[in-house]
Parts: structure tokens; sequence; C-alpha cells
């Protein structure tokens, strides 16, 4: 069976401060794809990064970066400097390899608040 | 092409009403997915379709749901005699073949009193 989790709940911080989102997947098959999502208030989930099972090569994108660790089946996501803007859900998702419809799995989301 | 677009917003209704929602993905994308979304937890998966046909359905979906995608184009889903654990966003994906990126929509959020 497949399954994310992200033990964070609710995370809280002040404007500035550096903030990691952590994500823990489960999955046998060998290929697989891993992404984060953000839903501001509005609802929409906005698409931050994918991540392929054969590619541990950790990424940065301005702020944001991940750490993806196959050994330890975690995907996390760290706001550098964080600003109020960043105040969302973030969802971990997961999804299987070849024959796998494309559904994705998610985690049940973190909501970050960050304060000014 | 401005997105996944979904219809209506949101929707009220008195349980056991049937409410009927619309999701038009971007054009040239074949695969349509349908989540719902409860208060606190991430999206569930609902069903999925690849043009018109309708492939996959999750243990969530009971009988009182179906969703159709009748020229592979938009998609409808329908939800008969409403219950109050129906209450949810339900949110619409789409992608296209190969590609591995997922446009969502911005969901239709039911509530049932």
């Amino acid at each position: 069976a497949q399954k994310v989790t992200q033990a964070q709940t609710e995370i809280s911080v002040v404007e500035k401060e550096d903030v990691t989102l952590d994500c823990v997947y489960e999955t046998r098959d060998t290929t697989y794809y891993l992404f984060w999502y953000k839903q501001p208030p509005s609802g929409e989930l906005v698409f931050l990064i994918r991540r392929n099972s054969f590619d541990e090569q950790n990424e940065i994108s301005g702020r944001y970066s991940w750490n993806f660790q196959k050994s330890t089946s975690s995907f996390n996501f760290t706001i550098t400097a964080s600003q109020v803007v960043d105040s969302a859900v973030y969802f971990c998702a997961l999804r299987g390899g070849s024959g796998n419809t494309g559904k994705l799995i998610f985690g049940q989301g973190t909501t970050l608040q960050v304060k000014p | 092409d401005t997105g996944v677009s979904q219809d209506p917003r949101h929707k009220i209704t008195k349980r056991g009403q049937n409410v009927t929602f619309r999701c038009d993905p971007i054009s040239e994308h074949n695969r349509l997915y349908w989540y719902r979304q409860t208060l606190g937890q991430g999206p569930e998966f609902l069903t999925y379709f690849q043009n018109e046909a309708q492939l996959e359905k999750s243990r969530l979906l009971s009988d009182r749901f179906s969703a159709e995608r009748p020229k592979g184009s938009f998609s409808t889903l329908e939800i008969q005699r409403t219950e109050q654990g129906d209450s949810a966003m339900y949110l619409c994906a789409s992608r296209t073949a190969g590609e591995h990126g997922y446009t969502f929509g911005s969901g239709t959020r039911l509530t049932v009193v």
C-alpha cells in the first residue's frame, strides 16, 4: 500500500525564520514520483515541485529547497527566511510508477502560519 | 485556456437532494481526476478518466456517486441523496499523457444541511 505521512499538523513561525516541513512516504514501487503542493485559503492546489525516485539530488528554488532521501523515505521541504505570504497548507503527495493511473496519494497536510 | 475550471464554487443543499458538479479541464489534457477533501485532511482520490473512459474508481465512490466524461472533454460528478458526510471540497485535476504535472481547479465546496 502507498502512504504519505506529514506528522506536523500545524507550524507557527515568525517572519524571516527558516522552517522545515516533514514528509515520509511508503511505497513498494521502485519507480515513483513525489510532489509538494501549496493550498492557500482560496483552495486551489498550487504545484511546487516534482521529484522522481531516481533523482535524489536536492533542489533549490529561491527561498524553497527540498531534501529527498530514499534511505529514510523522506522528502522534506524547507522555506528559508519565511514570509507572511508563505502562510498556507502544504501537502506532500506520492504517485506510483508505470502501470499506475497517475492518482496522487496525499498526506494530511501541514498548516504553516507565518506571523509578522 | 486559463486552467481547470470548476462550477459551482460553492453549493449548499439539503440532505437527500441530488447535486451535480462540473469540471472543465485544460483542453489538451486527456486525463482527468476527481478528489474529495474534507476539513483538515489531504485530498483523497475518487475517480480517474482517460479521455471518456472511467478507468479507476475509489472505494470512497459509493453507489450514490456517479461521474461521467461524455466526450472526453468536461466531466460531471453527481451525488444522489446527499448526506451530511458528503460535505467536503471536491477537486478536479487534469494532465496530459507523458506529463507528470497536474493542474488542479479551485474546487467546489459542498455543504449538506
